[in-house]
């Protein structure tokens, strides 16, 4: 039972360079959801989704584009990266606005040099 | 603004001790709220969550927390804190439909 999976566990990007930070869950969850951590700020929600062909706007949006083709996949864009985007990245779903509890992937390490 | 608040960066216990992790938050209607440890390197866990009904929830690994509304607070804590206990840990609530964080509290135990 995968749950949510992310990938890569680790990158190293110079600046101006983009990618994609892939997550993928099985559990047929409506509701996912992109997060960055940062030391002494917690958990910062960038992205969500609720459903297949709908994403919103979190907290800080800024530099990053998602998609959602697919219930499974929502996938997380770096346009032109920075170093301010050094940051630790979690990805997490939930089954649908009814239940509230999240699951959460084991990170992205993204540093931008 | 602010839904969550964990005044607590850091804290040190010894081994055996008790615990208790401070959460207060800031929302009108009774809000949904959570608890997630997060173990170095690793995703976050649930612990517990409340909903509703009783104000005492028990989650895992001997965990506990209690909905105070008068105070709102959802403070976490744990009778006999073990070396295994040393984590991060985050109060989260949902609010306009989306989970938010606290800034986190760093748990370390001395043995």
């Amino acid at each position: 039972n995968a749950g949510v999976t992310q990938t890569p566990k680790f990158q190293v990007l110079k600046t101006g360079q983009s990618m994609t930070l892939q997550c993928a869950q099985d559990m047929n969850h409506e509701y996912m959801s992109w997060y960055r951590q940062d030391p002494g700020m917690g958990l910062r929600l960038i992205h969500y989704s609720v459903g297949a062909g709908i994403t919103d706007q979190g907290e800080v949006p800024n530099g990053y584009n998602v998609s959602r083709s697919t219930t499974e996949d929502f996938p997380l864009r770096l346009l032109s990266a920075a170093p301010s985007q050094t940051s630790v990245y979690f990805c997490a779903s939930r089954r649908d606005r009814a239940h509230h509890e999240a699951f959460f992937g084991q990170g992205t390490r993204l540093t931008v040099v | 603004a602010q839904s969550v608040t964990q005044p607590d960066i850091h804290i040190t216990v010894s081994e055996g001790a008790s615990l208790e992790l401070r959460c207060n938050y800031s929302y009108g209607a009774t809000p949904y709220l959570f608890w997630y440890v997060q173990s170095p390197g690793q995703g976050l866990q649930l612990l517990l969550k409340y909903f509703s009904g009783d104000t005492l929830v028990q989650g895992i690994k001997g965990f506990e927390a209690e909905f105070k509304r008068s105070q709102s607070s959802f403070n976490l804590r744990k009778p006999s804190v073990h070396w295994s206990d040393a984590a991060e840990y985050f109060c989260a609530v949902v609010r306009a439909d989306k989970l938010i964080f606290g800034t986190g509290t760093r748990l370390q135990v001395f043995p």
